[in-house]
């Protein structure tokens, strides 16, 4: 059973901070790694993806993948209130057509 | 934003009640998903689809089928309704297996 663990959280961040979340996964044959944001009552939106090791900066939002130790991180930087919401890692193996997702992190940003 | 339409919206019915629900794309994505969300469990794969006439099954999909006749609707079916399935329901499209995948606004279900 491919298994994708996230901290549960709650995570609570002062706003202007810097927000990390981190998720691990089982299979080293994963491939692609995708970070999504869900707000209350809505839809998952997707907000990273990254496929090699290293980093991925788009704007405040860093992710940080490390096959080696199978964990993958997202940290967002200068964070803002409109960043509360539930964030989802979701990780896909090579030649798999599916996606395996963590069960969350709700992170509060407190102004 | 991806062209995804999930209906209905909302809906409540009766233990023991056929339930349809339905995924409409415009984006000709070949990969479509029907996912289940519930406090605890994250989102949980139903059954997918890699072309018209293709599906398969993911790791919760005991008392759901499915069916595409055509590329854009993608349809879930729960043929007897049960209190268990009471969920948010996500329909996800992808152009290819291993890209990210984009979701519709979810389908609120009850079943009394």
């Amino acid at each position: 059973q491919k298994e994708v663990e996230q901290n549960s959280g709650p995570l609570s961040v002062p706003e202007g901070a810097i927000a990390s979340l981190n998720c691990t996964y089982s299979d080293r044959g994963s491939q692609s790694f995708f970070w999504y944001r869900q707000y209350s009552g809505k839809s998952p939106e997707l907000i990273m993806s990254i496929y090699s090791n290293g980093d991925k900066e788009d704007g405040r939002f860093t992710a940080q993948l490390n096959k080696a130790s199978q964990y993958v991180s997202l940290l967002i930087r200068d964070s803002q209130p409109s960043d509360s919401a539930t964030y989802l890692c979701a990780v896909n193996d090579f030649g798999n057509e599916k996606l395996t997702f963590g069960t969350g992190t709700r992170l509060t940003i407190i102004p | 934003d991806a062209g995804i339409t999930q209906s209905p919206r909302h809906k409540v019915t009766e233990t023991g009640t056929p339930v349809t629900l339905r995924c409409h794309q415009t984006e000709n994505h070949r990969y479509m998903y029907w996912y289940r969300q519930d406090p605890g469990h994250g989102l949980r794969l139903i059954h997918y689809s890699y072309g018209v006439k293709d599906t398969d099954k993911g790791e919760v999909s005991d008392g759901y089928s499915v069916s595409r006749s055509k590329t854009e609707d993608f349809l879930l079916t729960l043929e007897s309704a049960t209190s268990s399935q009471t969920s948010v329901y996500f329909c996800a499209i992808s152009d290819r297996g291993n890209q990210p995948q984009h979701f519709g606004d979810g389908t609120r279900l009850s079943i009394l």
